[in-house]
């Protein structure tokens, strides 16, 4: 299975303000995952961050409030921007198996706006 | 539409198996899994299992699948109070595409 290394943990942050989540897999993947799961619900996929190319955005959400970056096959940020109460979640990295029959997670990064 | 759906809530006393269900709409997916997230933390993969297939058995887990009835299960056998955690089903979709769909969790809790 892939090793994914997520971070911040957890933080705390003002309304208004922006965060940059770190996503750093141990081996080379093709698509990363951005999903968000909100308190008590279940995981909303953000977008997929491809390499060399913009992100592919679901719908209700978009480039100006979550920007990624894909610089190479194995690192993908997410920045949550502009933030507010309602943007407090976990928000999660993931990738797929080599053979693209699992999903496997990092251990995710819980937001606390205020 | 695609939802997948469990029930919010299960409580059994620690050595009694549990059973949490799923159902899905999906016909077309190709695998179903059980990840489990514990507080604070990502999802863990727990077991997943080919449409093809009716059972897997995975040390105390089994998943039963019923195609027919669209209908997923994990047995936790021997059930201890490190199994506390939420436990989501999720179904891939057809090749191709890459939205997995996730149920809503059910909220495990072992009694001791």
């Amino acid at each position: 299975s892939a090793v994914i290394s997520q971070k911040p943990s957890r933080d705390i942050c003002q309304r208004g303000t922006s965060l940059t989540i770190q996503c750093q897999v141990d081996s080379q993947v093709t698509m990363m995952f951005w999903y968000r799961q909100q308190p008590g619900q279940s995981l909303t996929l953000i977008a997929t961050a491809n390499q060399g190319s913009e992100a592919t955005y679901e719908s209700g959400f978009v480039i100006d409030k979550f920007p990624i970056s894909r610089p190479n096959l194995t690192f993908s940020t997410l920045t949550v921007s502009n933030m507010s109460p309602e943007d407090s979640s976990i928000y999660l990295c993931s990738v797929e198996g080599p053979r693209g029959e699992k999903l496997f997670f990092g251990s995710g990064t819980q937001l606390s706006v205020l | 539409g695609e939802d997948v759906e469990q029930s919010l809530f299960l409580s059994v006393r620690e050595g009694d198996s549990s059973v949490i269900n799923c159902t899905y709409t999906d016909s077309s997916s190709t695998y179903l899994y059980w990840y489990k997230q514990e507080p604070g933390a990502g999802l863990q993969l727990l077991t997943y299992i080919f449409s093809n297939m009716d059972m897997k058995q995975d040390q105390r887990l089994t998943v039963l699948l019923n195609k027919k009835d669209k209908h997923l299960s994990l047995r936790i056998a021997d059930t201890q109070t490190g199994d506390s955690a939420i436990y989501f089903c999720a179904e891939n979709p057809p090749s191709g595409t890459y939205k997995y769909i996730f149920g809503t969790g059910t909220r495990l809790k072992v009694l001791a």
